[in-house]
């Protein structure tokens, strides 16, 4: 069965400071990876796609398919980066997008 | 483009009551999706839909029913509401694989 793991339910940092939230996966076959954020009482967005490789607000993600790990990192945090953060999987097998999602950590960025 | 649309924002229902959560999209996408948010359990795929007249469980789909007549609509039915179903619930809808899904703005349902 598929899973998504965030370690960390909660994470704080300075503004300023390197920023990284975990994601490890369980999934046999070559999945698809991305990152959704939430702001405060918001819809949640897609913030990256494994698959693009793009940079989207400073942040980055690497899939390592050795470590089964998805880590989404940003070298500077900023004080609107604090959301709720999201890592997603949708299994390579079969045609639809069926996303499972990790339970979320909540990065809150203090001045 | 309007997006994601969902209606209500706010519902109270009181136990064993019935009703609808209305999803809409404007976007074509052939894949669409309804999630419930629970603190600390993340998002939860309750049903799901590869195109009109295709649905599939997800992984709570106990007491919800959905059904998808057309690409745009994917509404989904309390049947009998409990307190357990007290949730914020999303729609989303995705283009293809790969692509992403793009989210509604929620449902934030109370269940007395």
């Amino acid at each position: 069965a598929q899973r998504v793991t965030q370690p960390e339910k909660l994470l704080s940092v300075f503004k300023g400071a390197p920023v990284e939230l975990k994601c490890n996966y369980s999934y046999s076959g070559s999945p698809e990876l991305f990152w959704y954020v939430q702001y405060s009482r918001q819809r949640l967005q897609l913030l990256l796609r494994h698959i693009s490789r793009e940079s989207i607000k400073g942040f980055t993600a690497d899939l390592n398919k050795g470590e089964t790990s998805f880590h989404l990192k940003k070298p500077f945090a900023q004080e609107e980066d604090s959301a709720m953060y999201y890592c997603a999987l949708n299994p390579s097998q079969g045609g639809s997008e069926k996303l499972v999602f990790g339970k979320g950590t909540k990065l809150t960025v203090n001045p | 483009n309007a997006g994601v649309t969902q209606t209500p924002k706010f519902q109270v229902l009181k136990t064993g009551q019935s009703m609808t959560l209305q999803c809409a999209q404007d976007m074509n996408h052939e894949y669409m999706s309804w999630y419930r948010q629970d603190p600390g359990m993340g998002l939860r795929l309750i049903h799901y839909s590869v195109g009109a007249g295709i649905t599939d469980q997800g992984e709570v789909p106990n007491g919800y029913n959905v059904s998808r007549s057309t690409t745009e609509d994917f509404p989904l039915r309390l049947l009998s509401a409990a307190p357990s179903q007290t949730s914020v619930y999303f729609c989303a809808s995705s283009y293809s694989r790969g692509r992403g899904y793009t989210f509604g703005s929620g449902t934030r349902l109370t269940v007395v």
